[in-house]
């Protein structure tokens, strides 16, 4: 099945800088990349996906890559704020929701 | 506004008990799930159903059982509590094979 690995564990960035996530995933046929934010005392939330169609998408602050042959794809926050303060969940799946795996997550401060 | 919502955000239970944590969305999905969120470990499916009645056993489903006697309710039954079943359970659902996956707000579970 597939496996996802994510890193860093943590991340504490100055406001205003860019963060940047990464994750890792085992199997070829995987074809759907989600992003999840998780806020304190909230579950989950989608904030970006990307299909392996494609290879960069874009959401104003927020872009996702995709490099499927190297089985690897990246959450980039540009100018961040301190309400980007939040646990990120990257997530992998071959063929349906059923199948999905996710990274352990990344826990983003970011310092006012 | 879509929503998914759990019958408790804190619970605390003691070994041996039998527990009960309910899960109810009002999108009309056909997919539900129940995850549980540990540190370190992100987050791992127990068990999902794509329709009324139907269940399937995801990654850890020992020591749990479900029910889904209706579309919106999907519940999650812990039959004899223990220890290391202290967690935080979240429940989602979604329309589809590889669309967003909407999360309750989560139960925090403790188990003596």
């Amino acid at each position: 099945g597939e496996n996802v690995e994510q890193h860093p564990s943590t991340l504490s960035v100055q406001e205003g800088d860019s963060a940047v996530i990464k994750c890792t995933y085992s199997d070829s046929a995987s074809n759907y990349f989600p992003w999840y934010k998780q806020e304190l005392g909230k579950g989950p939330q989608l904030i970006i996906d990307i299909r392996s169609n494609v290879g960069e998408k874009k959401d104003q602050r927020i872009a996702v890559t995709l490099n499927k042959t190297a089985k690897h794809f990246s959450l980039h926050i540009t100018e961040t704020q301190p309400e980007d303060s939040a646990v990120y969940f990257c997530a992998a799946t071959p063929y349906n929701n059923n199948d999905m795996r996710f990274g352990a997550g990344t826990r983003l401060t970011v310092k006012p | 506004d879509v929503k998914v919502t759990q019958s408790s955000r804190y619970l605390v239970k003691r070994t041996g008990e039998k527990v009960f944590l309910e899960c109810v969305q009002d999108m009309d999905h056909e997919n539900m799930f129940w995850y549980r969120q540990d540190p370190g470990l992100g987050l791992r499916l127990i068990y999902f159903s794509y329709d009324v009645k139907m269940k399937e056993k995801g990654d850890i489903p020992e020591g749990y059982s479900v029910s889904r006697e209706k579309k919106e309710r999907f519940s999650l039954i812990l039959e004899s509590a223990s220890t290391n079943q202290t967690s935080m359970y979240l429940c989602a659902s979604t329309r589809g094979s590889l669309n967003e996956q909407f999360f309750g707000p989560g139960t925090r579970l403790t188990v003596l």
